[in-house]
């Protein structure tokens, strides 16, 4: 069985400041890991995704993740932050092992991002 | 490009009463979902196909049922709503082989009192 592991349901950063967003997951076999954005009352956008090619995966709005296969982590990074960084993120796995990437998705509880001025 | 698209966007039920969720994608993806978001549980798997005609159950299946006549279409149907179904409901897509990501459509908040 999957899972995905979260730290932290709420991140405060400032404007300029470096946004990190943990994420650790288990996963049986050599997994798919996303990570989306959802802004208020929207549904979930893709930010970036690791489909076992590059271990540093760049995204859209200037995030990039890190796999690290040693510490079952993907966290999610972004040098500078904007006010348009406050939203809610979501780390997601799949078991590509088995299955296509975009399937039977495994979810983590979400960080939300606020940025202060 | 539509994409998935949900209706309706909200949605106030009584508890015993029951509804359908209407999904709808336009990219010919074979693989369709449904999932719940509560908070501080991200979302969750209730049903998925893998076609037109296939489905099966995901994490938190009760309450809930499926079905998939067409290829664009997987309507989530609620038979008799309880407050604990009060969730955001999200629709998504994508491919059955291959990297690429799944779509969600814009959700649909359910409140059931």
């Amino acid at each position: 069985a999957q899972s995905v592991t979260q730290l932290g349901s709420h991140v405060s950063v400032s404007e300029g400041a470096l946004v990190l967003l943990r994420c650790n997951y288990s996963s049986s076999v050599p997994p798919y890991l996303f990570w989306y954005v959802q802004y208020p009352n929207q549904g979930l956008q893709l930010l970036l995704k690791y489909t076992s090619a590059a271990t540093l995966v760049k995204g859209i709005n200037g995030f990039e993740a890190e796999f690290k296969k040693s510490e079952t982590s993907f966290h999610l990074t972004k040098p500078s932050a904007h006010m348009s960084d406050a939203a809610e993120y979501f780390c997601a796995v799949s078991d590509g092992g088995l299955r296509a990437a975009g399937n039977k998705l495994t979810f983590g509880g979400g960080t939300r991002v606020l940025v202060k001025p | 490009n539509a994409g998935v698209t949900q209706t309706p966007k909200f949605q106030v039920l009584k508890t015993g009463q029951s509804m359908t969720l209407q999904c709808a994608q336009d990219m010919n993806h074979e693989y369709m979902s449904w999932y719940r978001q509560d908070p501080g549980m991200g979302l969750r798997l209730i049903h998925y196909s893998v076609g037109a005609g296939i489905t099966d159950q995901g994490e938190v299946p009760n309450g809930y049922n499926v079905s998939r006549s067409t290829t664009e279409d997987f309507p989530l149907r609620l038979l008799s709503a309880a407050p604990s179904q009060t969730s955001v409901y999200f629709c998504a897509s994508s491919t059955l082989t291959g990297t690429g990501e799944a779509f969600f459509g814009q959700g649909t908040r359910l409140t059931v009192v």
